[in-house]
């Protein structure tokens, strides 16, 4: 697609549950980055990854959160048991290394809107 | 270690009236700088960004943002408000351009009246 997509747009979910949030990114962008955005907190940086490895994965609050990308392209945030303090918009970007060998900026998809009540 | 400070949450103006969005920042390395608007239920959109050419940057909609090393700031502006610009902006500082992380500040609300 034209852009970076997520699905589902929205989940509420019961604390307690699971829940598998999925980003496609720009074709052909080998970077790949999760941001949650919250009330309270702004927007954070969670995890990022260059092709199907996560070399940076520093931003992750807890073991319960994890993401993997497969074939270079989908990822997959994964949260285990949710807790209220979840709730919160999960937002993708992809980006791709440029003529100028540095990547370029980040495009960002519309989020995940995650309730847990 | 990058830090971003955006000086008020909420700014208004008047369709018409210049628009003014401060963001200082913090950063141990040469920073680039970028300014990302956000519309309600949206993902980021990005305005424009600096990354060590010209200092003055142009970007989309007709805003556009100077980098400032000697004050640390990167403020936005628009001479001329219009009703679509109300939105949340964003002011983010990575070290590298796209990855590294970005770090955020956190985002003026713009409201724009008639």
């Amino acid at each position: 697609g034209a852009g970076v997509s997520q699905s589902p747009s929205n989940k509420v979910t019961e604390k307690g549950k699971d829940v598998e949030l999925r980003c496609d990114p720009i074709s052909g962008h080998t970077a790949l980055y999760w941001y949650r955005q919250s009330l309270g907190q702004g927007l954070e940086f969670l995890i990022y990854f260059q092709g199907n490895s996560a070399p940076d994965k520093s931003g992750l609050p807890s073991d319960r959160f994890s993401a993997e990308r497969t074939g270079g392209s989908v990822s997959t945030l994964t949260i285990q048991r949710t807790q209220q303090e979840d709730s919160a918009v999960y937002l993708c970007a992809s980006s791709f290394m440029g003529d100028t060998g540095e990547y370029t900026e980040a495009f960002f998809g519309q989020g995940t809107r995650l309730t847990v009540v | 270690a990058q830090s971003v400070t955006q000086l008020g949450s909420h700014v208004s103006v008047s369709e018409g009236a210049l628009v003014l969005l401060r963001c200082n920042y913090s950063s141990s390395v040469p920073p680039y700088l970028f300014w990302y608007v956000q519309y309600p239920n949206q993902g980021l959109q990005l305005l424009l960004k600096y990354t060590s050419a010209a200092t003055l940057v142009k970007g989309i909609n007709g805003f556009e943002a100077e980098f400032k090393k000697s004050e640390t700031s990167f403020h936005l502006t628009k001479p001329s408000a219009h009703m679509s610009d109300a939105a949340e902006y964003f002011c983010a500082v990575s070290a590298l351009a796209g990855y590294s992380t970005l770090t955020f500040g956190k985002g003026t609300m713009l409201l724009v009246s008639p």
